[in-house]
């Protein structure tokens, strides 16, 4: 089946414009999440998302930056007024099982940011 | 989640065996040891994970010490294809499921 898509694959734009990153997780995942990695760099995470419960966002570095998922499925990460330091390539991954140990993370391809 | 140590970097030949160790010494008795690998220009990719028991799948074979501080990651017969950044992680899950990286092992395999 289908993995983890992501769009776009690439986006450039200028500081303090407004961008809308994209995150399609596998059809039946519960659990979807939101990364970044900046170059050279591990990922950091920013959010998740479980089912219908409040969103864990301890990983937002600033109140630029938001998300949300539609109908448990479809997620939007949305950066305002974007600065050069969040040029990175964002990263959206998703997983079945809740409530259990086991947290095999499906992660998509990555949609790289370059804010001029 | 406890936090883990690898070497920055690795080099293997083609066809060898690949074994990259991770230092976890603070690791709880409830946190279990994931990997993960990430080919350059791709999402991280999940190949093994164990709490006790050596673990092994269609990827790899994961030993881990019977104290646990420490574990090895063995790709039996690296491939070019095996060139990645391998990140060794402690989970415990429950209600934090993020994973949390490091910086991982380049480990480069050479023709």
């Amino acid at each position: 089946g289908a993995g983890v898509s992501q769009s776009p694959s690439n986006k450039v734009t200028e500081k303090g414009k407004d961008v809308e990153l994209r995150c399609d997780p596998i059809s039946g995942h519960t659990a979807l999440y939101w990364y970044r990695q900046s170059l050279g760099q591990g990922l950091e995470f920013l959010i998740y998302f479980q089912g219908n419960s409040a969103p864990d966002k301890s990983g937002l570095p600033s109140d630029r930056f938001s998300a949300e998922r539609t109908g448990g499925s479809v997620s939007t990460l949305t950066i305002q007024r974007t600065q050069q330091e969040d040029s990175a390539v964002y990263l959206c991954a998703s997983s079945l099982i809740l409530g259990r140990r086991v947290n095999e993370q499906f992660f998509g391809p990555g949609t790289r940011l370059t804010v001029l | 989640d406890a936090k883990t140590t690898q070497p920055p970097s690795m080099d293997c030949a083609e066809g060898r065996a690949a074994n990259l160790p991770c230092n976890h010494s603070t690791i709880s008795g409830n946190e279990y040891v994931y990997w993960y690998r990430q080919i350059h220009s791709q999402g991280p990719q999940y190949i093994i994970h164990g709490l006790k028991n050596n673990e092994t799948n269609e990827m790899a074979s994961l030993i881990i010490t019977e104290d646990r501080k420490s574990s090895t990651l063995i790709l039996p017969h690296a491939t070019l294809r095996d060139t990645a950044v391998y990140y060794c992680i402690a989970y415990s899950g429950g209600s934090n499921y993020k994973l949390t990286f490091g910086k991982g092992t380049l480990l480069t395999v050479n023709p």
